[in-house]
């Protein structure tokens, strides 16, 4: 149980383009979802806090008009990456509250062209 | 503020050999202790989950321990294989869920 995935696992674009990557819970409902981001070489931050219905929390430092998060039911959160840069290449994670634990998903790694 | 700490950073062990792993936290107070692996360039697999309230959880050739007193959790690798290979991240939960930090975890190789 508690299994989260994520879409895609990989993705390529063009700088200037937008991307979606998706979150869902597969078997649970989940009022919370996380999204973190991991560079290389490094661990794993926190970028924002994604509540089923309600606008997101975005940590210091990241912009959130850049990574647009949408939790639209209790099942899926998506972040989308706009107007990606090079920079942008990153891993990134989410993870769904259940049972006073998160559960992560497999990741998307995204490269910028 | 939670710090997470893995060492070493990197471990290069001969297959078959058993190793541990180390994670430390500095505030004691956690909720769980997850660890994952990653393999290069892919996702993260969630390897054993261990709730406060817990010493230890195993899985297969695994063991995780917990000691909340001295902010240290170990991975045990029993008989290690080549497939073992890959970077192993621990994090901690603190402050209730809502809180996870990661180590910037170990780098594991097995060589055959």
């Amino acid at each position: 149980g508690a299994v989260v995935s994520q879409h895609p696992s990989r993705v390529i674009c063009k700088s200037g383009t937008s991307v979606k990557i998706e979150c869902r819970s597969l078997d649970f409902q989940a009022t919370t979802m996380f999204w973190y981001r991991q560079f290389p070489k490094q661990s794993l931050m926190l970028m924002a806090t994604s509540n089923e219905g309600s606008k997101a929390t975005y940590e210091q430092g990241v912009e959130k008009d850049k990574f647009l998060i949408n939790h639209a039911s209790l099942t899926l959160s998506t972040l989308t990456v706009t107007s990606a840069h090079p920079e942008d290449s990153s891993f990134y994670i989410c993870s769904a509250h259940y049972t006073d634990t998160q559960y992560f998903g497999p990741g998307t790694r995204l490269t910028v062209l | 503020k939670q710090e997470v700490t893995q060492i070493p950073a990197a471990l290069s062990v001969p297959e078959g050999e058993n190793l541990v792993l180390n994670c430390s936290f500095t505030d004691s107070a956690i909720y769980n202790l997850q660890w994952f692996r990653q393999d290069p360039g892919k996702g993260l697999t969630s390897l054993l989950l261990i709730q406060s309230s817990q010493r230890e959880q195993t899985s297969g050739r695994l063991n995780a321990s917990l000691d909340k007193s001295s902010g240290r959790s170990t991975l045990y690798i029993a008989a290690s294989q080549p497939g073992d290979s890959a970077t192993y991240l621990c994090a901690a939960s603190s402050g209730g869920y809502q809180k996870v930090t990661f180590g910037t975890g170990t780098k594991l190789q097995v060589i055959p």
